[in-house]
This record gives structure tokens, C-alpha cells and sequence, in this order.
């Protein structure tokens, strides 16, 4: 059970490149997230998907696309990178526990990509 | 929409003392509040939570207080130790069919041996 991982775990890309970050999940959750990491602004929700084949912007949406076509991944993509969207990105998922269908809060983080733009 | 403040931003603390930190959060329909603890060069990692409907809880050395009437929540870690040394995060919702987490802007502990 390998939980939340994460590829690439460190990236350089310079203004307009573009990229996808990959996560994926082996834990059967129904909800994954995209964060990104900024120093002294804790951790700002990017997009999210509540199932296989939704997604939703979150706080920091603007410049990112998200698809999640299968449930246990969910990738960001950048299509045209700036300097502003370097930082540390974090996937996380939260899923549905016990037969009662109650979803549960708890989200598991992967360990991180570290994205430069130059 | 829902806001979480947290203080301090920077807490250094002697070994074996405690060390509390602080956060407010805006949305009274807020009704779950994790912790989090991220190590250097890792993800963050869940390491307790409450409920609204619980006003104290407790694991070993770290435990959290909720005032829902000042809307505000605690960690709270006693003898600390040096592996206690990370970011923490503290973090609000409430009931919704999205699981979403407004998080606290984190507070650097340093336990000095």
C-alpha cells in the first residue's frame, strides 16, 4: 500500500514551457485535491475532484487545469508556466469509509513535487 | 468564505517545556479541525483531529481544544522533544460533499535540545 504518490519529485522549467504533474492513489478514496506550498501562506487549495470524471477550482485555480479520468489519479497540468507558480506542490486524497457511505475528512498528502520556473 | 488564522508563525522551545499554538477560523458552520505535522521534505501528516461536538481530546503528549463560542482551536504538545521540530497546520470544515480543508498559514516549531 504505497498511499499518495507523486511524479515528478523535482522539476525546472522556464517561462511558457509546460508541463503535467502526475498523482495517484491506491487507497480507493473518492476525493483528491491539489495544493501548492508557499512559504508563510500555508497550504491554498489549487482544484479538486469529488470522483472520477469531476473537477472544481479551488482557492488558487488560475493558470492550472486539472482531469482526473480514472479515480485513483489526478493530474495538473501547466500550459504555460510563469515564475509565480513556483512553489511545492501537494496532492492529497480523503475517501468514503465504512458501509454507512460516510465520507470522513481526513486527507493523506503525498510527499511533494518542488516546481521551478526560471 | 471561510478564513483560518495561526499563531505563531515561529515557536522555539526548550526541550521537555510545552508549546501551544493558536487558530481562529471565520466559518461558525465549521465543524472539523485537524492537525497537521510536516516534516522537512515531506507531505503534511494528520496527527490529531476534533470534532464540534467535542470540546477537549487527547493522545499522549499532543492534545486539542475547541471554543466554538470564540470560534477558535488549540494544539497543544507537553515535554516536547526534539522530533517535535517541524511545520504544523492547523485546518477548518464543515459538513459538505467536497472534504475541503482551509488551512492555517503554519507554525515552525523548534524544540532546542
Amino acid at each position: 500500500n504505497a498511499g499518495v504518490t507523486q511524479t515528478p519529485k523535482f522539476r525546472v522549467l522556464k517561462t511558457g514551457q509546460s508541463m503535467t504533474l502526475l498523482c495517484a492513489q491506491d487507497m480507493n478514496h473518492e476525493y483528491m485535491y491539489w495544493y501548492r506550498q508557499d512559504p508563510g501562506m500555508g497550504l491554498r487549495l489549487i482544484h479538486y475532484s469529488v470522483g472520477e470524471g469531476t473537477t472544481a477550482k479551488g482557492e488558487v485555480p488560475d493558470g492550472y487545469n486539472v482531469s482526473r479520468l480514472k479515480k485513483q489519479n489526478f493530474l495538473l497540468g501547466l500550459e504555460s508556466a510563469a515564475p509565480s507558480q513556483t512553489s511545492v506542490y501537494f496532492c492529497a486524497s480523503s475517501g468514503r469509509q465504512g458501509s454507512s457511505g460516510r465520507f470522513y475528512n481526513e486527507q493523506f498528502f503525498g510527499p511533494g513535487t518542488r516546481l521551478t520556473v526560471l | 468564505g471561510e478564513n483560518v488564522e495561526q499563531h505563531p508563525s515561529t515557536l522555539s522551545v526548550q526541550e521537555g517545556d510545552s508549546a501551544v499554538i493558536k487558530c481562529t477560523y471565520s466559518d461558525s458552520a465549521s465543524n472539523y479541525f485537524p492537525w497537521y505535522k510536516q516534516e522537512l521534505g515531506k507531505g503534511p501528516q494528520l496527527i490529531i483531529d476534533i470534532r464540534s461536538n467535542v470540546g477537549e481530546k487527547k493522545d499522549q503528549r499532543i492534545a486539542v481544544t475547541l471554543n466554538k463560542t470564540a470560534k477558535h482551536f488549540s494544539l497543544h504538545i507537553t515535554e516536547t522533544q526534539p522530533e517535535d521540530s517541524a511545520v504544523y497546520f492547523c485546518a477548518a470544515s464543515k459538513k459538505s460533499n467536497t472534504g475541503k480543508l482551509i488551512f492555517g498559514q503554519g507554525t515552525t516549531l523548534q524544540v532546542k535540545p
